[in-house]
């Protein structure tokens, strides 16, 4: 099946600056990656997802990209904020139906105000 | 409110004691799926279903069951529960799993501990 590792597992940056979180897979066929925020003794959110046939993706200060030959895809968050701070899951999906998904191991974001 | 209930959602057990975490959604999705959290380890999906009577395993299905009987409601039965089951637990839906994918709903998950 599908492996999806995730870097780093923590991250503590500065208010303001800028984070970023990679992720890799290992089956060339997936072809749907979204990104989860779970704040704390909370449930995942979606907060931005990229299909195969786009290479980068922009919602407000979150980017996704993606290279498909590389096998890896990142997020970036701009001019983070503490509110940004929770932990963020990558996952890969694929096929017509995305049915499966597989899911990294969470990376905690930490923004220091 | 548009929402996905899980009950209950906190359960102490004993090994080998049968119990069943429900799942319902109100959204009218075809498509509900079942993951267990552990620390380091991400989200690991369990079941999933397609639809009314579609059921596949996800990528770790052993020692769970799921049915699907009716299209808002998605159980996951611990025939026999053991403390390697001890977990956080989510359930979550979305319209459809098709090419036009939708944003997976959470539910607020169970946390379960088998003694």
């Amino acid at each position: 099946g599908e492996n999806v590792e995730q870097h780093p597992s923590t991250l503590s940056v500065q208010e303001g600056d800028s984070a970023v979180i990679k992720c890799t897979y290992s089956d060339s066929a997936s072809n749907y990656f979204p990104w989860y925020k779970q704040e704390l003794g909370k449930r995942p959110q979606l907060i931005i997802d990229i299909r195969s046939n786009v290479g980068e993706k922009k919602d407000q200060r979150i980017a996704v990209t993606l290279n498909k030959t590389a096998k890896h895809f990142s997020l970036h968050i701009t001019e983070t904020q503490p509110e940004d701070s929770a932990v963020y899951f990558c996952a890969a999906s694929k096929g017509d139906n995305f049915n499966k998904f597989y899911f990294g191991s969470g990376t905690k974001l930490n923004v220091k105000p | 409110e548009a929402q996905v209930t899980q009950n209950p959602r906190y359960l102490i057990t004993v090994t080998g004691k049968k119990l069943t975490v429900t799942c319902s959604q109100n959204m009218n999705h075809e498509y509900m799926s079942w993951y267990r959290q552990d620390p380091g380890l991400g989200l690991r999906q369990i079941y999933y279903s397609m639809n009314v009577e579609v059921t596949d395993k996800g990528d770790v299905p052993e020692g769970y069951k799921v049915s699907r009987k009716e299209k808002r409601n998605f159980p996951l039965i611990l025939e026999s529960p053991s403390p390697n089951q001890t977990s956080l637990y989510f359930c979550a839906s979305s319209l459809t799993s098709g090419s036009l994918t939708d944003t997976q709903y959470f539910g607020p998950g169970t946390r379960l501990t088998v003694l």
